[in-house]
């Protein structure tokens, strides 16, 4: 069982559409959380950071993270064909990053 | 654009050749990393360095040798590297050590690195 485990789309959805992208993991020490968005032929870029379970909103983006059944959402609202891109949750414990194996997600107009 | 900046975007070398990657950023950060991404799959950690010194080398072949000469570079050396070594290569930093903080990576756009 991989440490990260994230559904890997790809997913289609509507311009406008609320976009839920999720990940689950099995160490409990997993402390810290991530949310990058890598665009073709870019380097990852951060997005969202959160270390303690609950929801944390930025602008469209809404990280949520559920540490008793240690789960992470990132809910997109009004999604914009700008957002399409891979999503990739992280989550670090002690030293290393873990990743999940990324979903990647087209907005159609 | 990103606040690390990696040269070249591209290279295409031969198994035989010897180049560099070169990673900076000036936002003060400690801590240095290099990964590896294949297509489609997430990034692979290489090396990580705190204060400017080794402190996690992923079991890489010894074809990739990782330099840092000061807090705002960091260095890949590739020699005598093999096909499946084609990826993109990232380098990303962070404000503390990973051991001792918790401040989030922030990556370049990498070095799309093809061997012939």
């Amino acid at each position: 069982q991989k440490e990260v485990e994230q559904d890997p789309g790809p997913l289609s959805v509507p311009e406008g559409a609320i976009v839920s992208l999720n990940c689950t993991y099995s160490n409990s020490a997993f402390q810290y959380f991530m949310w990058y968005r890598q665009y073709s032929r870019k380097g990852p870029e951060l997005l969202m950071y959160t270390y303690s379970s609950g929801n944390k909103e930025d602008g469209r983006f809404t990280a949520q993270v559920d540490k008793s059944s240690k789960y992470i959402s990132l809910f997109i609202r009004d999604s914009q064909p700008s957002d399409s891109a891979t999503y990739l949750c992280a989550t670090k414990g002690n030293e290393k990053l873990t990743f999940g194996t990324g979903t990647r997600l087209t907005i159609i107009p | 654009d990103t606040e690390v900046t990696q040269t070249p975007k591209h290279l295409v070398m031969g198994m035989t050749n010897k180049k560099s990657l070169k990673c900076e950023q000036h936002m003060g950060h400690r801590a240095m990393y290099w990964y590896k991404q294949k297509a489609k799959k997430p990034p692979e950690l290489m090396f990580v360095y705190s204060y400017e010194k080794l402190s996690i080398n992923e079991s890489v072949p010894s074809r990739f040798s990782p330099e840092c000469p000061n807090s705002s570079l960091l260095n890949l050396h590739l020699h005598a590297l093999q096909p499946e070594d084609s990826a993109l290569y990232l380098c990303a930093s962070s404000q503390e050590s990973p051991a001792y903080g918790n401040q989030p990576q922030h990556f370049g756009d990498g070095t799309r690195l093809s061997i012939l």
